[in-house]
């Protein structure tokens, strides 16, 4: 394994409840990744970080928003969640030693059910 | 949208046979990428190539890349049950730290 966790590993909640799903990584990597992972669609990145404070958004970022504020934390947030979030949320760490974000490395992933 | 396309969706061959797996996708790329998740667990990196590699090897498996066509394939050789796994193929277009974009996966399963 690389390094990289994630918080919590499952969680229920309700439409209209505010989540915040944590990604710690120890390997000190420069570039952070949210994906969503739904049946029919492999992943799709919602949101990255390429540095402390500096983020932008991915394919499917509405509903989502993030913060950097340390190296080894990337945290992604619903701010009220909906049914259609409903899914496996996966964060991923590059760029230990050089500018490209070549392999990406994959936490275990997050189940999240708004119902 | 998705950038990679993966032929076919599942795949179901005897151990010890061969599996291939092919990944077509629609712009220009930087590198091509699979990965492989064995099921409720997260991703696993097997293998990159770069867009001006044609081919390139790791143990038993090799990966082709015809930039010409837009398309990979990825052979697993003398398979295994533990090979049982969904394979995703995933390209990096832009520059520096734009993410992936991921293919929907085939899912291959290794008949004992």
């Amino acid at each position: 394994d690389a390094g990289i966790t994630q918080s919590p590993r499952h969680k229920v909640t309700e439409t209209g409840t505010p989540v915040t799903l944590r990604c710690h990584q120890t390997e000190n990597h420069r570039y952070m990744y949210w994906y969503r992972q739904d049946p029919g669609h492999g992943l799709r990145l919602i949101h990255y970080s390429y540095g402390v404070k500096d983020t932008d958004k991915g394919e499917v970022s509405d509903g989502y928003s993030v913060s950097r504020s340390k190296t080894e934390d990337f945290l992604l947030t619903l701010e009220s969640a909906t049914s259609s979030q409903t899914s496996v949320y996966f964060c991923a760490i590059s760029g230990l030693t050089s500018v490209s974000t070549d392999t990406q490395y994959f936490g275990p992933g997050t189940r999240l059910t708004v119902l | 949208s998705q950038q990679g396309e993966e032929d076919p969706q599942a795949l179901s061959i005897q151990e010890g046979e061969n599996a291939t797996m092919n990944c077509s996708y629609k712009t220009s790329i930087n590198n091509l990428q699979w990965y492989r998740q064995n099921s409720g667990r997260g991703l696993v990196h097997l293998i990159l190539i770069r867009s001006n590699e044609r081919e390139k090897h790791s143990g038993r498996l090799r990966v082709t890349l015809d930039t010409s066509k837009k398309s990979s394939s990825l052979l697993i050789t003398a398979s295994r049950a533990a090979d049982t796994a969904s394979y995703f193929c995933a390209t990096e277009s832009g520059g520096g730290a734009d993410g992936l974009t991921f293919g929907k996966g085939t899912h291959l399963i290794i008949q004992p």
